[in-house]
């Protein structure tokens, strides 16, 4: 069965430094999305992106944040000067493009921001 | 007011039990509806989605959906030990159209053997 994937598991970064977390959605899937979780919270949309552009971003995508799609199979977050508030587990998830938006998400980046 | 809302738990059931689930949102104009399960540690899985009123059974799952009451529940029927994690509720926007989830902060379930 087709899975979202997600590199690496575990980023460990110093505060102020850049940061791309990488997924690749499951093959045909037309949306992919981006969400965090931090610890013992719930999950967060960050931004939506589809036909190669982004559709729709919350407030916490600010500009420290970009998304990518630099081929025709991977999508990256970048977060250009890591903060500690951005620790947290980052979610990738795709969609088919029914109508009914129905989600799979890979099994997340944790970033640890030290 | 939490646009989505959810009882954080423990709800606690014996093994084989119905465990039911219950979600509110604050939206009216919300259209899809979608249980995930999670493990700790882990990522969000897919049980079910719903967007008509009424019932949608799959498995031992049943999504039920009231627009006018804005509710949706998940019931689990004859639960099993590793039904238990934290189920999460999340709810699309009719006005997003984009696919935005907005997420409750998940129920946590136990199954007791």
């Amino acid at each position: 069965e087709p899975e979202v994937t997600q590199t690496p598991s575990h980023q460990v970064t110093q505060m102020g430094q850049e940061v791309i977390l990488r997924c690749v959605p499951i093959s045909n899937h037309l949306y992919f999305y981006w969400y965090r979780q931090i610890l013992g919270q719930k999950v967060e949309f960050l931004v939506s992106f589809y036909n190669n552009e982004i559709s729709e971003k919350s407030e916490i995508f600010d500009d420290q944040f970009s998304v990518e799609r630099p081929d025709g199979s991977n999508f990256t977050l970048k977060i250009r000067s890591t903060k500690l508030e951005d620790s947290a587990m980052y979610f990738c998830a795709s969609d088919p493009g029914s109508t009914s938006y129905e989600q799979y998400f890979g099994p997340g980046t944790r970033l640890t921001v030290t | 007011q939490k646009e989505v809302e959810q009882n954080s738990g423990p709800l606690s059931v014996p093994e084989g039990a119905i465990a039911s689930l219950n979600c509110t949102y604050s939206d009216r104009g919300s259209q899809s509806f979608f249980w995930y399960r999670q493990y700790s540690g882990k990522s969000p899985e897919l049980i079910m989605f719903i967007y008509s009123n009424g019932d949608k059974e799959d498995g031992r799952f049943t999504a039920q959906l009231n627009k006018a009451s804005q509710y949706v529940s998940l019931l689990i029927r004859d639960s099993q030990p590793s039904d238990s994690a934290t189920y999460l509720c999340a709810v699309n926007r009719d006005s997003s159209n984009t696919g935005k989830l907005i997420f409750g902060q998940g129920t946590t379930l136990q199954v007791k053997p």
